[in-house]
């Protein structure tokens, strides 16, 4: 079955250390998207990728970095300098920026600082 | 910049009882989302609105789109336990990046 797979579901993060969310998806879709749920609130677009080697800054990318070296991939490292991480993230995809369909999502990665 | 709202934001109502809720938006927005969101859970698609007239039906909740007035609404029929969740919707707009804007979401609990 075609989807979007998040790992992990749950992930713990001290203080100044850099962690990375996996985000991969065998929908054959071009572009894909990160983006931070705080509870009770709506999302907020960290990055996205529209194409392969390419991507580009969201409203919130200051402390995070993403890579989309292979289609099916689109980690997000959350880094040190994010001083508030803890929050629900949340990737999706579409089959390219121009979408009938809107987005797939994943399953979520909650991450909490510890 | 498109900015898309949505009122009311929390919504408490009985079941059997029908009620809407509603999606502006600033600027032209091509097309129109509604998704749903369990407590905890991911993003599931509801409806896409493609044009101005749009309507569509699933089960108890009805989606239309009013491209004139900026304004999509989901009108929730003979409200079920079921469908208590978070309900957002999302404009799209090339002249925004090609990308979806979100709104603030409803949260929507419906009491036995």
């Amino acid at each position: 079955d075609g989807g979007i797979t998040q790992s992990p579901k749950y992930l713990f993060r001290k203080e100044g250390q850099n962690v990375t969310l996996s985000c991969e998806q065998n929908l054959n879709h071009d572009a894909m998207y990160w983006y931070r749920q705080d509870p009770g609130q709506g999302l907020r677009l960290i990055y996205y990728s529209q194409i392969v080697n390419d991507f580009q800054k969201g409203d919130i990318a200051e402390g995070y970095s993403v890579s989309r070296e292979k289609k099916e991939s689109f980690p997000l490292t959350v880094t040190s300098a994010q001083k508030n991480p803890t929050a629900f993230y949340l990737c999706a995809s579409s089959i390219g920026p121009s979408t009938n369909y809107g987005y797939t999502f994943g399953s979520g990665t909650r991450l909490t600082v510890v | 910049e498109l900015k898309v709202e949505q009122n009311p934001l929390f919504l408490s109502m009985q079941e059997g009882k029908n009620y809407t809720i509603y999606c502006n938006y600033s600027t032209t927005s091509d097309r129109l989302y509604w998704y749903r969101q369990d407590p905890g859970k991911s993003l599931e698609s509801l409806f896409v609105l493609l044009s101005n007239g749009a309507v569509k039906q699933e089960g108890r909740l009805m989606a239309s789109l009013d491209t004139k007035a900026r304004l999509s609404t989901l009108h929730i029929t003979a409200a079920v336990h079921d469908l208590s969740a978070t309900y957002f919707c999302a404009g799209w707009s090339m002249e925004y990046g090609n990308k979806l804007v979100f709104g603030a979401g409803t949260i929507l609990r419906v009491k036995s």
